[in-house]
């Protein structure tokens, strides 16, 4: 069983708002990434991270930042948000010794930018 | 540049199999996976191919051809509860970085 929590888990916010999305995982992954998935298309890997202080820029450009202090705790910040940043946006971890890298995604937080 | 194609939608009735197809062109290939999103949940493991052949898991079976650049999944004996949204993914890095396809939405009819 998984355990990879994910909150808040819907957001209504203003324009220019500093936000943080938190994702929290209790397995011990080393790997946890951030995608940004729209209603019905495919998911967008945004950031992600290999281990404690290793984050790297996904396939699509994003305004976010993100950080990896602590193993099991991957935050995601928006410094202003803009209504172009509505979406859903899920966080996933892994672990795997090279090949079969199962992800284990949480329920993900869907944000409304007005 | 990576791509995955994989249909957008398909259709079938209960108790029927249906084959959903994945096609790719990434810079790197460790192995292809196979998530199930319900409509508004979290995408969930599937299967996963790193050699070429049929892995089978139950009702559903997936399928690799590394020469080809081709998957598939397989899923027999349709329930209603199968009705969901099916995500192909590359695995182009050994560290684990994937890249998704855009989803193959199956809808099970009675």
């Amino acid at each position: 069983e998984a355990d990879i929590y994910q909150t808040p888990r819907y957001l209504v916010i203003g324009t220019g708002k500093k936000i943080t999305l938190e994702c929290s995982q209790t397995m011990g992954h080393d790997k946890m990434y951030w995608y940004q998935q729209d209603p019905g298309m495919e998911l967008h890997l945004i950031h992600y991270s290999y281990g404690v202080n290793s984050t790297e820029k996904g396939d699509l450009s994003s305004e976010s930042t993100v950080s990896r202090i602590r193993t099991e705790h991957f935050p995601l910040t928006l410094e202003s948000a803009r209504p172009s940043h509505t979406s859903q946006y899920l966080c996933a971890s892994s672990v795997g010794a090279g090949a079969k890298n199962i992800q284990y995604f949480g329920a993900g937080t869907r944000l409304s930018v007005l | 540049g990576q791509s995955l194609e994989q249909p957008s939608e398909v259709t079938a009735v209960e108790g029927a199999i249906v084959q959903i197809n994945c096609t790719y062109q990434t810079s790197g290939f460790y192995g292809l996976s196979w998530y199930q999103q319900h409509d508004g949940g979290a995408p969930t493991f599937l299967s996963y191919n790193a050699l070429d052949g049929l892995e089978e898991t139950g009702r559903f079976s997936s399928f690799l051809s590394r020469s080809d650049s081709y998957g598939y999944l397989l899923l027999q004996e349709l329930q209603m509860k199968d009705s969901a949204s099916y995500f192909c993914a590359v695995q182009t890095t050994n560290a684990g970085k994937s890249t998704f396809g855009d989803g193959t939405t199956l809808t099970v009819k009675p």
